[in-house]
């Protein structure tokens, strides 16, 4: 069975930074693109990045470019987003989801708070 | 604002048949495929279609997918209860360099 599992998620203040962490399991990580999606709190879905195979492609929506990175480890069959310079904006529940197609599967979320 | 746009709402009786719209332009839609989520309440998103038209294993029949040109389309038929959710689009978009969804419909069934 397919599980994906997001931690990492929690409260800081603006300016701050948090990792978000998703482990897989069920399957082979390194056989499909990975993607993070969020959704603020009573808003709809947005996509954030996402990352090829190997690791070596990696795309991000204009407003997270230059503060988070996606980045993959295949060897412990998960995938992270380093959030920086966070803003209130960022607030959301944060999933991640394996492709092949999009969003094929999805874990259950982690909540960042960007507040003081 | 969202670039793919969908009806904020849609309604129906037990057993009817209801439509959800998703239109685009020429850099999502007309020259991609496109996917359709189902969000219940107080859950993560699940994939109801991808590739305009196709299925994953376990999705009922009753849901079904269409495209033409820079539009999209998500019928139920023989609509039930436990269809009650909100619905997403989503298509890669050329010129962003990112996948897209619209906006979200909040499906009530009456």
């Amino acid at each position: 069975e397919v599980q994906l599992v997001e931690s990492g998620g929690g409260l800081v203040q603006p300016g701050g930074s948090l990792r978000l962490s998703c482990a897989g399991s069920g399957f082979t990580l390194s056989n499909y693109w990975m993607t993070w999606v969020r959704q603020a709190p009573g808003k709809g879905l947005e996509w954030v990045a996402n990352i090829k195979e190997d690791g070596r492609e990696t795309y991000y929506v204009d407003s997270v470019k230059g503060r988070f990175t996606i980045s993959r480890d295949n060897a412990k069959n998960s995938l992270y987003l380093q959030m920086n310079s966070l803003r209130a904006e960022d607030t959301a529940v944060y999933y991640c989801t394996r492709d092949n197609p999009f969003g094929g599967y999805w874990g259950q979320g982690t909540l960042v708070t960007v507040s003081s | 604002q969202s670039v793919l746009t969908q009806p904020p709402s849609a309604s129906g009786t037990p057993g009817q048949r209801v439509t959800i719209s998703c239109s685009g332009s020429s850099s999502n839609i007309g020259s991609n495929t496109v996917n359709w989520y189902q969000q219940l309440p107080g859950t993560a998103p699940k994939l109801l279609v991808y590739n305009n038209n196709q299925r994953p294993s376990g999705v009922p029949d009753r849901f079904s997918g269409s495209k033409s040109g820079t539009s999209a389309s998500l019928a139920i038929s023989g609509l039930q209860s436990e269809d009650e959710a909100d619905y997403y689009c989503a298509a890669w978009d050329d010129s962003l360099r990112n996948w897209v969804f619209g906006g979200g419909t909040k499906l009530t069934v009456l």
